[in-house]
Parts: C-alpha cells; structure tokens; sequence
C-alpha cells in the first residue's frame, strides 16, 4: 500500500517555465515532508522540506506547497533550468524525527532547453 | 561540505555468500539509516542507529543485521544472500533525531548477487 504517491512518473517542461511536481499521501499522521532530488548513480539529494505546520516553504527558485486538507504537496521550480533533470522523490515521516522516510516512486523531469 | 560516503560503491557477490556495507556519516551526525532501492523501486527503509544503539528496523531481513560504531560509523552485513538482494543500497545520516532534520544520503552501494 503506497502511502505516498506521486501519479506523475515523468514530466517534461521546457526551460524558463515552471515546472511542477505533485505529490499525495494517505497517513494523516505524515507531518514532516521533504523533496529529494537523484541523479543516476548519486544518492537522493535534500532539496527542500515543509512541516505541517506551514502551508509553504520557499527557498530561491524551488517552492512547497502544502495542502493538509487534501494531503496534498507540490513542488514548483521556477524557473526551471536543464541542469534540473532528475527524478524527484517527494517523501513523508510521522515527525519527531527523520525516521522511517516514506518515498514516493519519484517522478522524472526533464527540463528540455 | 563533508558529505556520506560509502563503500564500497559496487559490489558483486554470489548467492549464499555474504557482504558487508560501509558507511560513514556526516561529521557531527549521531543517526545513521539504511535504505534500499530495487530497481524501479523507491527506497525502502531497513534500519537505524541513533548513538550506536539500534532504533527503529523496518524491512530488513532477519539475513541481514547492522551496527553503528563508536566513531558513528555504520556497517550492514548480509548473508546468504539471494538475487532479489541486488539493489542499491543507500545510507544517510541527520544530526537531529528528535527534532524536523533532513536525511543526507551517501551516493549508494551497487549490490548484485549472480
């Protein structure tokens, strides 16, 4: 049973538009969300996280959006740039803590010059 | 910036053999994950150390145990292994776990089991 979803498997944007990934949950204990960003052959890079307690973080061109309501979070890039290019994991943890990372299956985006 | 490191970073090993994993956190983390990710997987949690004491396991395979040592360290040792084993295997590493603090992962051990 996927308690993180990301329905998206790959998205493809041209570059200087926004690009935006979504992502939904089901565990309405989640209350920590992070983005991760993969390379082939790298590890998951942290890209930007939300508690539940926000509605948005915003750090330079990446911005997340969560909508507790909906158990629904969003990823907007903008604008986006080729080096962009990589799956992004959304995932979620029950708080007090990182432990036990849940991981969407990721969505690839492609930032087409 | 000092980052997680891994090792090694592909492996090969034959089924019923065994392997051990490395990985070394960053400077100042106390809590150390393993993840692995199967191929179109997202990955899934294993186990974790929080000063060197086990705490939380996930999916991980009674074949498979860990330790976090007194430099922080971390080592997964898997045995009989068998070829759904072959997976990358992630660790990562945060600097506080009772409080919101992202997880920093290595770039991965390539397990293949053949």
């Amino acid at each position: 049973d996927q308690q993180v979803k990301q329905n998206s498997p790959s998205l493809s944007v041209q570059e200087g538009r926004i690009s935006i990934l979504n992502c939904d949950y089901t565990n309405s204990m989640f209350d920590y969300f992070l983005w991760y960003k993969k390379y082939p052959a790298e590890g998951p890079t942290f890209l930007i996280s939300i508690s539940s307690i926000k509605d948005k973080n915003e750090d330079g061109r990446f911005t997340v959006f969560l909508n507790k309501s909906a158990k629904h979070l969003s990823l907007h890039i903008v604008p986006s740039q080729p080096g962009d290019s990589a799956v992004y994991f959304c995932a979620a943890t029950p708080g007090g803590g990182s432990e036990k990372l849940v991981f969407g299956k990721g969505t690839k985006l492609t930032v087409n010059p | 910036a000092a980052g997680v490191i891994q090792s090694p970073r592909h492996l090969i090993k034959e089924k019923r053999e065994t392997a051990t994993l490395k990985c070394y956190p960053i400077p100042r983390h106390d809590t150390v994950y393993w993840y692995q990710q199967g191929p179109g997987q997202d990955p899934q949690f294993l186990i974790s150390f929080y000063e060197k004491m086990q705490s939380d396991k996930g999916s991980i395979p009674d074949r498979f145990s860990a330790q976090q040592f007194s430099d922080y360290h971390s080592e997964l040792n898997m045995s009989s292994l068998e070829l759904g084993d072959s997976a990358l295997y992630f660790c990562a590493s945060s600097e506080d776990r009772g409080g919101d603090s992202p997880l920093h992962f290595g770039n991965g051990t390539r397990l293949t089991v053949t």
